[in-house]
């Protein structure tokens, strides 16, 4: 699987929008870009996933660039619920079992 | 709520006790997962189990013991564990196939060991 570069850390007002970015340059073809949270001492949280097209459910926006080197998740009106170490993660689908977390973005919404 | 259910949520427990954790999928999913997450470490895929066998067990010391009886039900029994097994241990299911096999994780059980 492709590795993944993250800023260790980012903060957030309540109500902006939050945007994680995240390096992927080595990405295949066929590697999906999967987005987890994980508030503390919780599960992980599935948010979304994509391959090429910019995709968006109830939760976030997930941004893909055109050369698919990088990709944006969009939290678009961040709570303080939305605190959390935000991980992104590239694998082929139904290659394997491993979710290779690394180290992600903590991210912090202020009041 | 994400469809995966872990008990009990927080054990303590001596090295010489035998105890089991458990998860329960309600996903209909056919793949299951235990995860261990030690403090300040990522998370480390322990067992995988898919259609109710074991398809993988990453070196995983025989103090940890799976078992899958049923594509809902997983569990974890843990005997004679040491100090540094203390970890929060994370269950995950997934359907099977490159539209599905997104993993979903219950909200794990800190262990605790004495």
């Amino acid at each position: 699987d492709a590795k993944t570069t993250q800023p260790p850390s980012m903060d957030c007002a309540e109500g902006r929008a939050a945007n994680l970015p995240c390096n992927h340059s080595t990405i295949s073809g066929n590697e999906y870009v999967y987005w987890y949270r994980q508030i503390h001492s919780q599960g992980p949280q599935y948010i979304i996933h994509g391959l090429k097209n910019n995709e968006t459910n109830e939760m976030a926006s997930l941004i893909i660039t055109e050369d698919r080197k990088s990709s944006t998740l969009i939290l678009p009106h961040a709570t303080l619920r939305d605190t959390a170490v935000y991980y992104c993660i590239v694998r082929v689908a139904d290659s394997g079992y491993a979710l290779n977390f690394g180290k992600g973005t903590s991210l912090l919404v202020t009041p | 709520e994400t469809g995966v259910t872990q008990t009990p949520r927080h054990l303590v427990m001596g090295m010489t006790n035998k105890k089991s954790l458990k998860c329960e999928q309600h996903l209909g999913h056919n793949a299951m997962y235990w995860y261990k997450q030690s403090a300040k470490k990522p998370l480390e895929l322990m067992f995988v189990y898919s259609l109710e066998e074991r398809v993988e067990n990453n070196s995983v010391p025989s103090r940890f013991s799976p078992e899958c009886p049923n594509s809902s039900h997983l569990f974890l029994h843990l005997h004679t564990l040491q100090p540094e097994d203390s970890a929060l241990y994370l269950c995950a299911s997934s359907g099977l196939g490159v539209d599905t096999d997104t993993q979903y994780f219950g909200p794990g059980t800190r262990l605790t060991v004495l």
